[in-house]
């Protein structure tokens, strides 16, 4: 099984600063495979990310994906209020079973 | 738009079978796959498993001897049934259309929850 770890787990930060995500893989896996969801309180998760580097339809060109490897990054450029959410990265290949990272948590101040 | 609504009992006894349903609308279920992901309150996503409408069924092996996935294309629909549920099966239970390397739409969830 390939386990995800995202970090940091939570981050406190203002509108309108820049983030950076992290996930790493516990071994290799293709980018086509690394997937990206944002989830705010109350709501189903909603795809992001996808491939890495792909953003889903009606995502705002502030999210962008990166990575390769065992090393992945969410970052979003611009942070506006509504970013507020947990973000999960995702392994979803041809390596069963799919696995979720433990998520990591942004506030916004 | 796809649209997807998880059905079923909210409050399951122990040792009993979780059972629910998700209506497929907005697009065929015979397209794509269909998958089921559960969230403990407070916590992270598991991934259940997933079933293609030809048969193709995956499981998460940490569940896979108490789950099975099945599908109904005439009504549009597939289906969770989790046996021996036990307090740790307590969950937001989510079904989502899995188009090969990503979840893209999901249901808005439903909350079972186990209990005497």
């Amino acid at each position: 099984e390939i386990v995800l770890t995202q970090s940091p787990g939570t981050l406190s930060l203002s509108p309108g600063e820049r983030v950076t995500l992290s996930c790493r893989a516990s071994q290799s896996i293709s980018s086509n495979y690394l997937v990206w969801y944002q989830q705010k309180p109350g709501q189903a998760p909603r795809l992001l990310i996808y491939g890495a580097t792909t953003r889903a339809t009606a995502i705002p060109d502030r999210f962008s994906g990166s990575g390769s490897g065992t090393d992945f990054t969410l970052t979003i450029s611009r942070l506006e209020t509504e970013d507020c959410a947990v973000y999960y990265c995702q392994q979803c290949g041809n390596l069963l079973p799919y696995t979720f990272g433990q998520g990591t948590k942004l506030e916004i101040k | 738009q796809v649209h997807l609504q998880e059905s079923g009992p909210g409050l399951v006894k122990p040792s009993e079978t979780l059972s629910l349903t998700c209506t497929v609308s907005g697009g065929s279920i015979s397209t794509y796959y269909w998958t089921w992901i559960r969230q403990p309150p407070g916590k992270g996503l598991e991934w259940i498993g997933y079933i293609h409408h030809t048969g193709i069924i995956n499981y998460n092996p940490s569940l896979k001897s108490r789950v099975t996935i099945s599908v109904d294309t005439s009504k549009n629909q597939f289906s969770l049934n989790l046996s021996s549920v036990t307090a740790a099966d307590t969950a937001l239970y989510y079904c989502a259309r899995h188009r090969g390397t990503n979840f893209d739409y999901w249901g808005q969830g439903t909350l079972v929850t186990v209990s005497s």
